[in-house]
């Protein structure tokens, strides 16, 4: 089982629609959480840390479930320059690792 | 401005020799990490250190290695051993221990390495 695992996509949405993303970890003993974006031929940049009690910034809406070791990430209201991959980071107690990302295209 | 720095953007070389990557970070951190990401695909880890002096195999050493002699450095050796060593590859550096483990990795731009 991989550490770390995503949905590939590609998630084709209209502007304005709402999407969502999963993630699972397998290491319980992992630390801390975040979402990255990645745009084609750049590096990740953060989007977001991601905690139990969730957390908000603008349309992005991020939650944590340790006891289901599952992450996820809800895009409101899509816009086109939302589109690029998306990378769920798992920290652990020495390794950082990053899933393979899930593609979003926003459609107009 | 603070930030981590990869040099060169764009690498040639030629198969069968060896090429060193820089990374330097002046964020004062204490973890550093080398991944790579190949066309389509996600970031894999090569190796990370902790600590000066210190370094440990990620999921794909084999035909890399790696130096940690100054907390600000973190140079990644591309060796002949290498089977496809061309690839866009990525340092990243995050602060380490007690709450500085809920920091996230902040990233350099990436060198873009191609072997012919």
């Amino acid at each position: 089982r991989k550490e770390v695992e995503q949905d590939p996509g590609p998630f084709n949405v209209p502007e304005g629609a709402t999407v969502a993303f999963n993630c699972t970890y397998s290491n319980s003993a992992s630390q801390s959480f975040f979402w990255y974006r990645q745009d084609c031929r750049k590096e990740p940049k953060l989007l977001m840390s991601v905690y139990s009690s969730g957390n908000e910034d603008g349309r992005f809406t991020a939650q944590l479930n340790r006891a289901s070791q599952y992450i996820s990430l809800l895009i409101r209201d899509s816009k086109l320059s939302d589109s690029a991959t998306y990378l769920c980071v798992v920290k652990g107690y020495q390794k950082v690792t990053f899933g393979t990302g899930t593609k979003l295209q926003v459609i107009p | 401005d603070g930030g981590i720095t990869q040099s060169p953007k764009y690498l040639f070389r030629k198969e069968g020799q060896n090429v060193t990557l820089s990374c330097e970070q002046n964020l004062n951190h204490d973890a550093m990490y080398w991944y790579r990401q190949d066309p389509g695909q996600g970031l894999r880890l090569i190796y990370y250190s902790q600590i000066v002096n210190d370094f440990q195999k990620g999921d794909i050493a084999e035909g890399y290695s790696v130096s940690r002699e100054k907390k600000e450095s973190f140079p990644l050796t591309v060796t002949s051993a290498q089977k496809n060593p061309t690839a866009f590859y990525l340092c990243a550096s995050t602060p380490w221990g007690g709450r500085d483990n809920n920091s996230p990795l902040h990233f350099g731009n990436g060198t873009r390495l191609t072997v012919t």
